[in-house]
């Protein structure tokens, strides 16, 4: 069964401070590794998609990588606003797969 | 102009009750799913449908039952409600097996 491990389960930083989140993943293949970020309240809202190890893909802040067995979410210079809930999922190859989700690490930004 | 949308946000209850959630997305997307969120932030997939036709059926006691009356529409009844039903239960689409996009969910309180 496929499995997506975060950590830490809470980060916080200080503004300005960059830091990392990590995602280890077991799947049989991927078809697609997913980012999202929830903030309280509210549904997941995407932010990436990597598909094959050694790709990277940017986003203002945030740049996330990927290996065989691992993801990491790069945040640099963070601001207060980068505050929510990072949730890294997993998507199997072939037909009708469902995403597996990991339980997120929150991350709180201080002024 | 919501993407997914569902309701009710709020949904308090006793046990033993029949309760529905509904929700509909009007970005044309052809896959529609169920998710439900517990207390520590786990996503976990409950229910997806295809062009109406389902396509993931997680193990899900038979007291819920998702209906797909059209491609933009995908309900979710409970019945015979237990204080263990009690969560955010998310409704998302896509196009098959891409992105998803969330509603802002559905938080239930089974007393």
């Amino acid at each position: 069964e496929d499995q997506v491990t975060q950590s830490p389960e809470a980060l916080r930083l200080q503004e300005g401070e960059s830091s990392s989140l990590n995602c280890s993943y077991t799947v049989s293949g991927l078809r697609g590794l997913f980012w999202y970020r929830q903030d309280p309240g509210k549904g997941p809202e995407f932010l990436f998609t990597l598909y094959s190890a050694g790709e990277e893909k940017e986003k203002e802040r945030l740049k996330a990588t990927l290996t065989k067995k691992e993801s990491f979410l790069h945040i640099t210079a963070p601001k207060p606003e980068d505050s929510a809930t990072y949730l890294c999922a997993v998507q199997a190859p072939g037909g009708y797969q469902k995403v597996t989700f990991g339980t997120g690490t929150k991350l709180q930004v201080i002024p | 102009d919501t993407a997914v949308s569902q309701t009710p946000k709020y949904l308090v209850t006793q046990m033993g009750n029949d309760k529905s959630i509904k929700c509909e997305q009007n970005l044309g997307h052809d896959t529609m799913y169920w998710y439900k969120q517990d207390s520590k932030k786990f996503l976990k997939i409950m229910f997806s449908y295809n062009n109406k036709e389902l396509i993931i059926n997680e193990t899900v006691p038979n007291r819920f039952s998702p209906k797909s009356p059209d491609k933009a529409h995908l309900n979710l009844h409970i019945n015979s409600l237990e204080l263990g039903d009690s969560a955010v239960y998310f409704c998302a689409s896509s196009r098959l097996n891409e992105k998803l996009f969330f509603g802002s969910g559905t938080q239930l309180s089974v007393l």
